[in-house]
């Protein structure tokens, strides 16, 4: 059985800090892996998207890394910015069965960046 | 540019009312779903729609019903609703089944509090 887990539950750092956020799976034959973010009241906004064939993307100041061997993934910010501020979930697409896709959701990292 | 639209945001039910989540979206996405999220926890895959009239459950269909009339709308009915079902309630849409290789977009939320 597939399971996300991301560590830390809550991150507080200083503005202009560079931070990184982990998110781990079981199973490493996964499609994808999607990094999201949750703004409070709001829903959740996609990031990154990274195929199980590549090892990173970059989105501005987002970098998500993945290494499907060691079943991890991780979500870089460089430069916080008090904006920056929300939860961060990582989800992955995974086949337990021939034609039947899963996502898998991790429960989230608050980050809180002080100004 | 409306994206995925729920209503209502906010709810409070009593023990054993019922009620209808609505959700709709603009995207033209054969695949939708509907998740609960409770404190702390990923999210969970209550139903899913891989187009109109098609439907299936996810990780917890218990106490939950969904209907897929247009490839628009795909509202989520609760029956006598109990404390359990306290959560917050997100409605998404993929182009793709489970997403791959594409993202998915969600809608903001809905809040129900069962008292």
């Amino acid at each position: 059985k597939q399971e996300v887990t991301q560590i830390p539950a809550a991150l507080s750092v200083p503005e202009g800090e560079n931070l990184v956020l982990n998110c781990s799976f079981t199973d490493s034959a996964i499609y994808n892996l999607q990094w999201f973010r949750q703004d409070p009241g709001k829903g959740l906004t996609s990031l990154l998207l990274i195929q199980s064939s590549q090892r990173e993307q970059t989105s501005g100041r987002l970098n998500a890394s993945l290494d499907k061997s060691s079943g991890r993934s991780t979500l870089y910010i460089a430069a916080s910015q008090p904006g920056d501020s929300a939860t961060y979930l990582c989800a992955v697409i995974y086949s337990p069965l021939v034609g039947n896709y899963q996502l898998i959701w991790g429960a989230g990292t608050k980050l809180i960046i002080k100004p | 540019n409306a994206g995925v639209t729920q209503t209502p945001k906010f709810r409070i039910l009593k023990i054993g009312q019922s009620m209808t989540l609505q959700c709709t979206q603009d995207m033209n996405h054969n695949y939708m779903y509907w998740y609960r999220q409770d404190p702390g926890m990923g999210l969970k895959l209550i139903y899913y729609s891989v187009g109109a009239g098609i439907t299936d459950k996810g990780e917890v269909p218990n106490g939950y019903n969904v209907s897929r009339s247009t490839t628009e709308d795909f509202p989520l009915r609760l029956e006598l609703a109990a404390p359990s079902q306290t959560s917050v309630y997100f409605c998404a849409s993929s182009y793709s089944k489970g997403a791959i290789g594409n993202t998915i977009y969600f809608g903001e939320g809905s809040w129900l509090t069962v008292v």
